[in-house]
């Protein structure tokens, strides 16, 4: 069975400030898919990244940047130089590998509360 | 861009009752999801479907069912609503993709549904 945990249930921070949602997984398969949700205020989930099971390479897109470390079985996340907008609800996802050409759905981790105070 | 439309943002209805929640996508996706989502439990995979006409069984499929008739609509069905199934719920679609490669899902905006 998969399990997402995030640890961390709210993190309040000041503007400006980095701040890193941590996330670690737990899968039998090999290959596999990792993905983080924002979902603003209004309630819909925005897709933000997807990083399949093979490809280690940290990425890093304007002031978010993720880290994928198999050894630690962890996805982490960092704002760096923190906005209001930011604040949301941040989700880490993991799908195993579709078989047969099936679908399957998402198994999400709790979800992080962030605040970015101004 | 993907358009997951959610036919309620807000649904109001009595114990016992019947309660349809409808789902539209309009980028010819293969697969559709229903999620709910309740405080401290994150998101939970109700039901999903390969494709038309097709569905399995999620994570918690107690209570419920689904329907596609059509590949745009996957609707969720409440047969006989109680008051442990106001939640929010979520609608999800995907692209099958190439190679099975496991495309993000694109989710609508969220029905929030009250059983009183």
């Amino acid at each position: 069975a998969q399990k997402v945990t995030q640890a961390q249930t709210e993190i309040s921070v000041v503007e400006k400030e980095d701040v890193t949602l941590d996330c670690v997984y737990e899968t039998r398969d090999t290959t596999y898919y990792l993905f983080w949700y924002k979902q603003p205020p209004s309630g819909e989930l925005v897709f933000l990244i997807r990083r399949n099971s093979f490809d280690e390479q940290n990425e890093i897109s304007g002031r978010y940047s993720w880290n994928f470390q198999k050894s630690t079985s962890s996805f982490n996340f960092t704002i760096t130089a923190s906005q209001v907008v930011d604040s949301a609800v941040y989700f880490c996802a993991l799908s195993e590998a579709p078989s047969g050409g099936g679908a399957d759905g998402l198994t999400f981790g709790k979800g992080t509360h962030l605040i970015i105070q101004p | 861009d993907v358009k997951v439309t959610q036919s309620s943002r807000y649904l109001v209805k009595r114990t016992g009752e019947k309660v349809f929640l409808e789902c539209v996508q309009d980028m010819d996706h293969e697969n559709m999801f229903w999620y709910r989502q309740d405080p401290g439990l994150g998101l939970r995979l109700i039901y999903f479907s390969y494709d038309v006409k097709m569905k399995e069984k999620g994570d918690i499929p107690e209570g419920y069912s689904v329907s596609r008739e059509k590949k745009e609509r996957f609707s969720l069905i409440l047969e006989s609503a109680s008051t442990n199934q106001t939640s929010m719920y979520l609608c999800a679609s995907r692209s099958l993709g190439q190679s099975y490669s496991n495309q993000p899902q694109h989710f609508g905006d969220g029905t929030r549904l009250s059983i009183l």
